[in-house]
């Protein structure tokens, strides 16, 4: 069965404090690894889509990296408005999304 | 804004009352898909949808719910005879006819049954 575990469940850091998010799949027919944002009240914001094992995506203070069984996003001197919860989704041979339950992240200044 | 637009943002319906859920994809998708999200729980897929046919409805309950995408008009997601249970955020996504592009979601229909 398609499977996504994201760790931690919630993340506090300081301002400056560089982390990393960990998302491990199991999926049968891996189409592509995508990450979003969410924040309260409102629907994901795509980030990034990562499609096969080694790659690598940057944006601002955000780098996702893609291995075969797992996905890490590494957040750079995060901000307090980098908090949100990061979500990790993989899209399988059937087209639809199977998401992880959250990172939910926290920068206090 | 070009964006996945829903409607409405919050809907309230007693027990038994019927809710439609309304989606109007990105200009330029063709695909739309449905997914709900339960307090405390990940989005879970129900529906994906292309003009005037339903793809996948592996996730969508069997009973009360239904979804449509018609030729002319915005998607609709249906849930007939509500049950507490049904409370729950609900999210329409969009995406080009390419496979493997991203899904982009709308803020979805915040669903409360009394």
């Amino acid at each position: 069965e398609d499977q996504v575990t994201q760790s931690p469940e919630a993340l506090r850091l300081q301002e400056g404090e560089s982390s990393s998010l960990n998302c491990s799949y199991t999926v049968s027919g891996l189409r592509g690894l995508f990450w979003y944002r969410q924040d309260p009240g409102k629907g994901p914001e795509f980030l990034f889509t990562l499609y096969s094992a080694g790659e690598e995506k940057e944006k601002e203070r955000l780098k996702a990296t893609l291995t075969k069984k797992e996905s890490f996003l590494h957040i750079t001197a995060p901000k307090p408005e980098d908090s949100a919860t990061y979500l990790c989704a993989v899209q399988d041979h059937t087209d639809k999304l199977i998401f992880g339950t959250g990172t939910r992240l926290q920068v206090f200044p | 804004n070009a964006g996945v637009m829903q409607n409405p943002r919050h809907l309230v319906r007693r027990r038994g009352q019927e809710a439609r859920l309304r989606c109007s994809p990105m200009k330029g998708h063709s695909h739309v898909y449905w997914y709900r999200q339960l307090p405390e729980e990940g989005l879970k897929f129900m529906v994906y949808l292309q003009k005037e046919n339903i793809i996948d409805e592996s996730g969508m309950p069997k009973e009360r719910f239904s979804a449509e995408f018609p030729k002319e008009g915005p998607s609709i997601l249906r849930i007939q005879q509500v049950v507490r249970g049904d409370s729950a955020a609900y999210f329409c996504a969009s995406s080009p006819s390419i496979s493997n592009q991203p899904q982009h979601f709308g803020d979805g229909t915040r669903l409360s049954i009394l």
